[in-house]
């Protein structure tokens, strides 16, 4: 089965850019999602698909995939987005299996 | 809005079954082309898609758990609910449900999820 890998964790000061990746052989054929997980609280989807953000989600969330490795950018950074990012996609078995990336800690500085 | 609340019991014995139902609000399970998906997350680690049933009765099982997951969908009650067996202390997480869009463009997300239970193992 395929894995999705991610940095354990990243920082970056307020106010400014950064970009978590997710890396894995299934993002060659399946689009990655990034989810935002603050503490005690249930993951919110913050990017879908090739860069679509659901209703609500800030602009300065944005996504972006170049072969195997897709990033998350967000632009602008503000201290409530720190907080745990995960990935995901759809295997590239063909079946539907989903896998999820081990997850991004981002502290903003 | 749509909304999702789990519900079952915070403990179970191990080598028994564990139970949770998943009801969806302000939207039909069975009006849509959705699946409904459970997601599971350890205490302090990621996550990690347990399965998703097409209202239809279509499901698909994380192939690591599939022996013992069983996921099934309630239309009269817009409900669908968790049956995972001989649960052992590695089964202790938070459950979370999930409304999980998934299609053969590469599309598959989860966009509606409970706020989850958490179920201990534990004699």
């Amino acid at each position: 089965s395929s894995e999705l890998t991610q940095d354990p964790a990243v920082s970056v000061a307020l106010g400014q850019t950064v970009r978590i990746t997710c890396q894995g052989d299934s993002l060659r054929g399946s689009y990655a999602n990034w989810y935002q997980q603050k503490p005690g609280q249930a993951p919110v989807l913050v990017i879908y698909g090739k860069n679509n953000r659901p209703s609500g989600i800030p602009d300065r969330f944005s996504g972006s995939s170049s072969g195997d490795t897709a990033s998350l950018t967000i632009t602008g950074a503000q201290a409530e987005d720190e907080a745990d990012y995960y990935c995901n996609s759809r295997d590239s078995s063909g079946n539907l299996y989903v896998i999820f990336g081990g997850g991004t800690k981002l502290t903003v500085l | 809005q749509l909304q999702l609340q789990e519900s079952g019991p915070g403990l179970v014995r191990p080598s028994e079954t564990l139970s949770l139902t998943c009801t969806v609000s302000g939207g039909s399970i069975s009006r849509s082309s959705y699946y409904w998906g459970w997601i599971r997350q350890p205490p302090g680690k990621g996550l990690e898609w347990i399965g998703s049933s097409y209202y239809s009765g279509s499901t698909y099982y994380n192939p690591s758990l599939k022996s013992r997951v069983t996921i099934s969908v309630d239309t009269s009650k817009n409900q669908f609910s968790l049956e995972l067996s001989s649960v052992t202390a590695a089964d202790t997480a938070v459950f979370y449900c999930a409304r999980h869009w998934d299609d053969s463009s590469g599309y598959s997300y989860f966009d509606y999820w409970g706020q989850g239970t958490l179920v201990t193992v534990s004699s």
